[in-house]
């Protein structure tokens, strides 16, 4: 199989704190994407960072890359009720692939 | 914005029927996808349309086929359901080449008894 992985599998954290998801792949690519999903819905793009790119901002996240690692991480700052989800890194199947391939995802609870 | 329609939400099938999940997209969208949801699996494609009547077996085709006949449906076809297909499918589409954003829909939940 070509997903990636994510860690951690699970995270709990208190509402107003920074939550923080790591992503490992397997390919070299041209961009990494993620997403989000609620509980029993579709997935949302969130923000997608290129190759050659090593930081990028939206809001209240922040995505990184670092392709000599094959790894990205997800920053939530300010962390609400609301952002109580699924969050999932995808990669293309091969460089320039339309089809992406998805990691298991993180599970973050806020608590209020 | 982008619409991605699931035709069912919640499905309910015998064990050896033939089951169709159907899926219209109104973006004009060159790609169109089928993914699995298993927990602890995370999320895995089954087939890839990147046209009318074009295909790509994903990682797990085994069981299932496709069809596009117009740009804006992609159906997936369960020839003889098992209980092992039991899951959550998500169909989803994206323009024509790589690095644009995947639109998905709700989903549909198929149970295989």
């Amino acid at each position: 199989s070509q997903q990636g992985e994510e860690d951690p599998q699970a995270l709990s954290i208190q509402e107003g704190e920074n939550a923080t998801m790591n992503c490992s792949y397997k390919t070299s690519i041209n961009n990494l994407q993620w997403y989000r999903q609620n509980s029993g819905r579709g997935l949302v793009h969130l923000i997608l960072i290129r190759s050659n790119e090593r930081e990028k901002h939206s809001g209240r996240l922040r995505v990184t890359l670092d392709t000599s690692k094959k790894s990205s991480s997800l920053l939530i700052t300010a962390s609400r009720a609301a952002d109580t989800a699924s969050y999932f890194c995808a990669t293309p199947f091969w460089v320039g692939a339309q089809k992406l391939v998805f990691g298991q995802g993180t599970r973050l609870t806020i608590n209020p | 914005d982008v619409k991605v329609t699931q035709s069912s939400r919640y499905l309910v099938k015998r064990t050896g029927e033939k089951v169709f999940l159907e899926c219209v997209q109104d973006m004009d969208h060159e790609n169109m996808f089928w993914y699995r949801q298993d927990p602890g699996l995370g999320l895995r494609l089954i087939y890839f349309s990147y046209d009318v009547k074009m295909k790509e077996k994903g990682d797990i085709p085994e069981g299932y086929s496709v069809s596009r006949e117009k740009k804006e449906r992609f159906s997936l076809i369960l020839e003889s359901a098992s209980t092992n297909q039991t899951s959550m499918y998500l169909c989803a589409s994206s323009r024509g080449y790589s690095g644009n954003t995947i639109y998905f829909g709700e989903g549909s939940w198929l149970t295989v008894v």
